[in-house]
Formats: structure tokens, sequence, C-alpha cells
């Protein structure tokens, strides 16, 4: 079974706050991906990389960062936390985009 | 827009009970179509996938059934447990390729009671 971890599971920030959220998967995938989810929206693609050093734009990226150190970490930086972006982040990860994603547990954000 | 509908948005059944669950979808192309289960506070996983024209699939007691003429998925669960209480998610896929993108509904929420 793929493995994908996430931390912190939870954290609250305040607004204007600097936010890292943390991805690790141990499946040798090359594909990593962003998201966030909020109530009567279905998962939205923030940021996405298909391997180390590489990022692609999703569709909500403003505001968001991320940085893909190595094939196994991928990194979501808030620089200016605003209350708009508390949600629930989950990261996933593929061998190929198409294939079937694998995904974290998710991080609970509140920026208060 | 939102390309992809779920209905309906919440549903409440009895244990031991059968129940459906739609989706439909304005995403062309139109690869594949995946259901998931969310259960509270954890990430997605994996029910089934379905790719052709007419697919049905069975895994358990969930099968799922994809007509790609009418843009139009069911997902069906046979003899709900409690554990079955969960958000189920549709999505789908619009490109085998590297190019493509997933489309995600916002999903059913499933609530099971004794």
């Amino acid at each position: 079974e793929a493995a994908v971890t996430q931390s912190p599971r939870n954290k609250v920030t305040v607004t204007g706050g600097n936010v890292t959220l943390s991805c690790r998967q141990t499946n040798s995938h090359n594909y990593m991906y962003w998201y966030r989810q909020d109530t009567g929206h279905g998962l939205r693609l923030i940021h996405y990389s298909y391997g180390a050093g590489n990022l692609q734009i999703g569709d909500v990226p403003d505001g968001y960062k991320a940085t893909r150190t190595t094939q196994e970490d991928f990194f979501l930086l808030l620089e200016l936390a605003s209350p708009s972006q508390t949600s629930l982040y989950f990261c996933a990860s593929n061998r190929d985009n198409y294939a079937e994603q694998f995904f974290g547990p998710g991080t609970r954000l509140t920026v208060l | 827009k939102t390309q992809v509908e779920q209905s309906p948005q919440s549903l409440v059944v009895r244990q031991g009970e059968n129940c459906v669950l739609q989706c439909n979808y304005s995403v062309t192309p139109d690869n594949h179509l995946r259901w998931f289960k969310q259960d509270t506070g954890k990430g997605l996983v994996s029910l089934t996938v379905l790719v052709h024209e007419n697919d049905k699939t069975s895994n358990g007691r969930y099968s799922a059934t994809l007509d790609k003429d009418a843009k139009h998925s069911t997902l069906h669960i046979t003899a709900t447990l409690l554990d079955d209480t969960a958000t189920y998610i549709c999505v789908v896929g619009d490109r085998g390729s590297a190019l493509g993108r997933l489309h995600f509904g916002a999903g059913t929420q499933l609530i099971v009671i004794p």
C-alpha cells in the first residue's frame, strides 16, 4: 500500500503568519500534488510537481508557493497567511499523473 | 462552473439498507472516472475506477457503473454497515496522459444509522 504522510496534522496561525506544510511519500512516485478541500467544493489543485526541482501551477495557486526538494518531499508554503486560506490541505502522489493518486491524511489549517 | 455534480449532497440510511449515489459530469474528454471514500478527517481512498463506455465494476459491497454517452456514473452500496459512514467523492480524469487533470465532485455525505 502506497504511503503518503503529512505534517503537521493541525496548525493554527494568525493573519500574516508564515506556514510550511510538509508531505513525504515513500512510493518512488514521480508526481506529487497539493490540494485544498473546502465545504461545498471538490478538492482544488494548488500546485503539483513531476520530480525534484520541478513545480507546476495548479488551479488555485494565489497565495501559495511550493517546493519539491527531493523525490520524496513536497512542501507548501504560505508566507502571508490569510483567513481565506483556512482549509483542509491534502497531499497526494502517483507514478504518472493519470494513475491512481494516493492521498495523505490531511492537514487542517486555521488562520485567525 | 462545476464540472462534476454529485447527488444527493447527503443521505441517511439504516444499517443493512442499500443506497445509490449519483455523479453527473461535463468534463471533456472523459478518460476515466474514479470513486473515492473519505472517512471524516482522513484522506481519500480509491474504491473503484471506470474507464470504458458502459463499464461496470464490483468491489465487495460496492459496485459502480459508467455511461459515457450520458456522462453519468452511479455507485451502489449494498447492505450498508456503520463503517460505510463517510463522504464519497466522484473524480473524472480528462486524459490518460501527462497533460491530464482530475476534476473533483464535492461529494455525497453518507450517514449509516443503526
